[in-house]
């Protein structure tokens, strides 16, 4: 079964700054990667998808991930952090016939400084 | 294009006291989906509906919670009774061809 390591709960960085947030994933075959964004009070937005082929993947506002096959990650990049991308952030990985059946991380809440 | 729709947006009952949710997915979308997301943790599926068919309901506790998706359509989760440990977000969503679209959730405190 898979499973899914996000090590960092809580991750505070300067507006303007750079962001990494890390995910670990667990399963035997070649996962299908996922990234999700929570702001309060709102449901998942899907940020970006891997499923094959190029490992780095670009999402939506400027979100970016790279897939790792050698380390089991996944993690989620942006150059340039705004205050409005203080949320919660979930990666999920989903097994290569059933993706659809997602297993998620316990995400890492981003809070952005001023 | 209109979301997935969810009511009601905050629940409080007692424990042992039953508790419905609706969902209604995007529309054309086959696939809909019920996730639990307790505080502090990532959303966990419930069940899985194709059309009106359940695909899977294995994370699902049978003896208490129930749901349904008649037509095809809109889609009720039902829980009863209702235990202090259910106290969480009930998230439905949708998908047509792979990609999720998730409603705003029911924040449920049992008390």
């Amino acid at each position: 079964a898979q499973s899914v390591t996000q090590p960092d709960i809580h991750i505070t960085v300067s507006e303007g700054a750079s962001l990494e947030l890390r995910c670990n994933y667990s399963y035997g075959a070649t996962p299908y990667l996922f990234w999700y964004v929570q702001s309060p009070g709102q449901g998942l937005q899907l940020l970006l998808k891997y499923f094959s082929g190029d490992t780095l993947v670009q999402g939506i506002k400027g979100f970016e991930a790279e897939f790792k096959r050698s380390q089991s990650s996944f993690n989620l990049r942006k150059p340039s952090v705004h205050w409005s991308d203080a949320a919660e952030y979930f990666c999920a990985v989903g097994a290569a016939l059933s993706f659809q059946k997602l297993v998620f991380g316990t995400g890492t809440r981003l809070l952005v400084s001023p | 294009e209109a979301g997935v729709a969810q009511s009601p947006r905050y629940k409080i009952i007692e424990k042992r006291q039953s508790v419905a949710f609706w969902c209604n997915p995007i529309s054309g979308h086959a696939t809909l989906y019920w996730y639990q997301q307790i505080l502090g943790q990532g959303p966990k599926l419930l069940i899985q509906f194709q059309n009106n068919g359940v695909v899977d309901d294995s994370q699902l506790p049978k003896d208490r919670f129930s749901a349904e998706r008649l037509k095809g359509v809109d889609s009720t989760l039902k829980i009863q009774p209702a235990k202090l440990e259910d106290s969480a977000v009930y998230l439905c969503a949708s998908s047509q061809r792979g990609d999720k679209y998730f409603g705003p959730g029911t924040r449920l405190t049992v008390t």
